[in-house]
């Protein structure tokens, strides 16, 4: 089955600087990644998507680059501020199947950003 | 807005007793997924559901069972709890798009 690694497992930034969570998986089926933001006390909410036909997604200051030749992609998390503390989780699977596709998770980033 | 709902927030129970974790969603979503978080292990997947009645064994599925009887509703059983069944439970659904939406967990401990 798949399996997917995400580095590092915490991340202290200052207010403002950039933060990158890297992942890497391991089936060259995959064709869908997700990032997950997970407050303290709630369920993981997804932030940024990106499909396999997609090497590079932005969304104002959060962005997702995709290598698909070296199986990895990263989160990037521009002028970072304190509310972007959380954990973070990548998640690879291979999508749209009707037949509730399983994605398989990385074992989280806790990004702390220090005011 | 998409809401799952989960029965508990937190949950107290003892070795060898059933526990029930009940999820509720109400987008009409044709899957749901029962997860469990554990610190440095991310979410490992239990079992999910893509159609009422149906149910698939994800990666964990050991001493778990799960029930739906509903679209809307997706069961997590513990046959007989033990404390290394100690953790967070995440239930998720979604459609045959690819978002999966999340509860909001239920910490569950076993002593």
């Amino acid at each position: 089955g798949e399996n997917v690694e995400q580095h590092p497992s915490t991340l202290s930034v200052q207010e403002g600087d950039s933060a990158v969570i890297k992942c890497t998986y391991s089936d060259s089926a995959s064709n869908y990644f997700p990032w997950y933001k997970q407050e303290l006390g709630k369920g993981p909410q997804l932030i940024i998507d990106i499909r396999s036909n997609v090497g590079e997604k932005k969304d104002q200051r959060i962005a997702v680059t995709l290598n698909k030749t070296a199986k990895h992609f990263s989160l990037h998390i521009t002028e970072t501020q304190p509310e972007d503390s959380a954990v973070y989780f990548c998640a690879a699977s291979i999508g749209l199947s009707n037949t509730g596709n399983q994605f398989y998770f990385g074992t989280g980033t806790s990004l702390t950003v220090i005011p | 807005d998409v809401k799952v709902t989960q029965s508990s927030r937190y949950l107290v129970k003892r070795t060898g007793e059933k526990v029930f974790l009940e999820c509720v969603q109400d987008m009409d979503h044709e899957n749901m997924f029962w997860y469990r978080q554990d610190p440095g292990l991310g979410l490992r997947l239990i079992y999910f559901s893509y159609d009422v009645k149906m149910k698939e064994k994800g990666d964990i599925p050991e001493g778990y069972s799960v029930s739906r009887e509903k679209k809307e509703r997706f069961s997590l059983i513990l046959e007989s709890a033990s404390t290394n069944q100690t953790s967070m439970y995440l239930c998720a659904s979604k459609s045959g798009g690819n978002e999966q939406f999340f509860g909001p967990g239920t910490r569950l401990t076993v002593l």
